[in-house]
């Protein structure tokens, strides 16, 4: 399996711009989620996604930030419109089921930065 | 809810000596509790994990945790350090529902030839 698979690995715009993150989960799992790493904050969940569904998304930061799944092996994570507090690291993540005993497998992170 | 300290941020030893990443845990209902293992602009790799099975619980590269429900602890060990192990490592624990990770803020282990 080639795992979760995250494009693109580096990003690099302008305040102002739409950015927009992709993310493919390994086949066959059914829940997504979305993290941010930064120095100052670590690692943070954004929101998840149940069998294509968003679940929790009260750690989106604010309305820039929204996250789309419209099928089982694709999601999205767009920022809109991008500020230099949004530069870290984003990943993605999936697991079997979602429940307190499955892995959750990572992607590669996608390191943003807006100047 | 449920939390997790790791109690140092740089841990520094020499190749071949032993290694002790320690954390504590927070939770209100038995937890399962992860070590993450991170490399420099690398993702998240998965070292072991406990799910109140065995308390001693062994995961890959030689690493090993052990769940210590009375300390309320879950300490990473390693008998003899590779330079490998270079990395930063993340003790999680997964909150009631199963569907949030909560990470500790790491722990950058250095190692030393």
């Amino acid at each position: 399996d080639a795992g979760v698979i995250q494009s693109p690995r580096h990003e690099v715009t302008e305040m102002g711009q739409e950015v927009t993150l992709r993310c493919k989960p390994i086949s066959g799992h059914n829940s997504l989620f979305w993290y941010r790493q930064t120095m100052m904050r670590g690692l943070e969940l954004l929101i998840y996604f149940n069998n294509n569904v968003p679940i929790d998304d009260s750690g989106m930061p604010e309305d820039r930030f929204s996250a789309k799944m419209p099928n089982a092996s694709f999601s999205t994570l767009k920022i809109q419109p991008s500020e230099p507090r949004d530069s870290a690291v984003y990943f993605c993540a999936s697991s079997l089921a979602g429940a307190s005993t499955d892995t959750q497998y990572f992607g590669p992170g996608t390191r943003l930065t807006v100047l | 809810a449920q939390s997790v300290t790791q109690l140092d941020s740089h841990v520094s030893v020499s190749e071949g000596t032993p290694v002790l990443l320690r954390c504590n845990y927070s939770s209100s209902y038995s937890p399962s509790l992860f070590w993450y293992v991170q490399h420099p602009n690398k993702g998240l790799q998965l070292l072991l994990k406990y799910t109140s099975a065995a308390t001693l619980v062994k995961g890959i590269n030689g690493f090993e945790a052990e769940f210590k429900k009375s300390e309320t602890s879950f300490h990473l060990t390693k008998p003899s350090a590779h330079m490998s192990d270079a990395a930063e490592y993340f003790c999680v624990v997964s909150d009631y529902n199963g569907n949030k990770l909560v990470f500790g803020a790491g722990t950058i282990l250095r190692v030393k030839s």
